[in-house]
């Protein structure tokens, strides 16, 4: 079975301040890992994933998150965030094979001016 | 190219009573997922529907149930309502391509309230 922890469900932080949203994962099996982002009273957009390969990943909104398979984390980081920024923000694993995405219960972000 | 498309986008009802919940993706997409958020449980999958027959599913009760048209459109089916089948209901869909590293494309959601 596949579970994934974001045990941090809140963040508040600085405008251009650094930020780090973690994100753990067990699984049984191989899986891929996502980031999705979720902007007030809109949908979920992934922000990033990995499938393999390189274990650093970046969205283009500056966004990166790397892939650490000893520790089973994918964490999230900015180095400056911006009032934009503000969003609940969900880490995900997917099955190899199979088309179901499992949910961490996501992390607010709040970029305070 | 148009997103995917939630009907309705809010719908009250009140327990024992079943909805249906429809969701149009994106033109040439073939897989339609469902997910259920709500404050407590947050983001869960129900199911995944593809060339209209269920390829995967969570973990839900059999009250849940959906199903896929030849235009993949798809609908999903919440009988006898509990209170705690209020949630927001996301689909989102893909081309269908079996391998779990497609992207989906999220609807806006339909926001269910059970009285």
């Amino acid at each position: 079975a596949q579970s994934v922890t974001q045990l941090d469900s809140q963040v508040p932080v600085f405008e251009e301040a650094p930020v780090e949203l973690r994100c753990n994962y067990s699984s049984s099996v191989s899986v891929y890992l996502f980031w999705y982002v979720q902007y007030p009273n809109q949908g979920l957009q992934l922000l990033l994933k990995y499938l393999s390969g390189s274990t650093l990943v970046e969205s283009i909104n500056g966004f990166e998150a790397e892939f650490n398979k000893s520790q089973t984390s994918f964490h999230l980081r900015k180095p400056s965030v911006h009032i934009s920024d503000t969003a609940e923000y969900f880490c995900a694993v997917s099955e190899i094979e199979a088309n179901n995405l499992f949910f961490g219960t996501g992390t607010r972000l709040t970029v305070i001016p | 190219k148009a997103g995917v498309t939630q009907t309705p986008r809010y719908l009250i009802k009140t327990r024992g009573q079943q909805v249906t919940l429809s969701c149009s993706p994106i033109s040439g997409h073939r897989s339609v997922s469902w997910y259920q958020q709500t404050p407590g449980q947050g983001l869960q999958f129900l199911f995944e529907y593809f060339s209209e027959t269920q390829r995967n599913k969570g973990n839900f009760p059999g009250r849940f149930s959906g199903r896929q048209f030849s235009n993949s459109r798809s609908e999903m089916n919440v009988s006898t309502l509990e209170l705690g089948d209020s949630a927001l209901y996301l689909c989102a869909s893909s081309s269908g391509l079996a391998g779990g590293f497609e992207t989906q494309y999220f609807g806006p959601g339909t926001r269910l309230l059970v009285l």
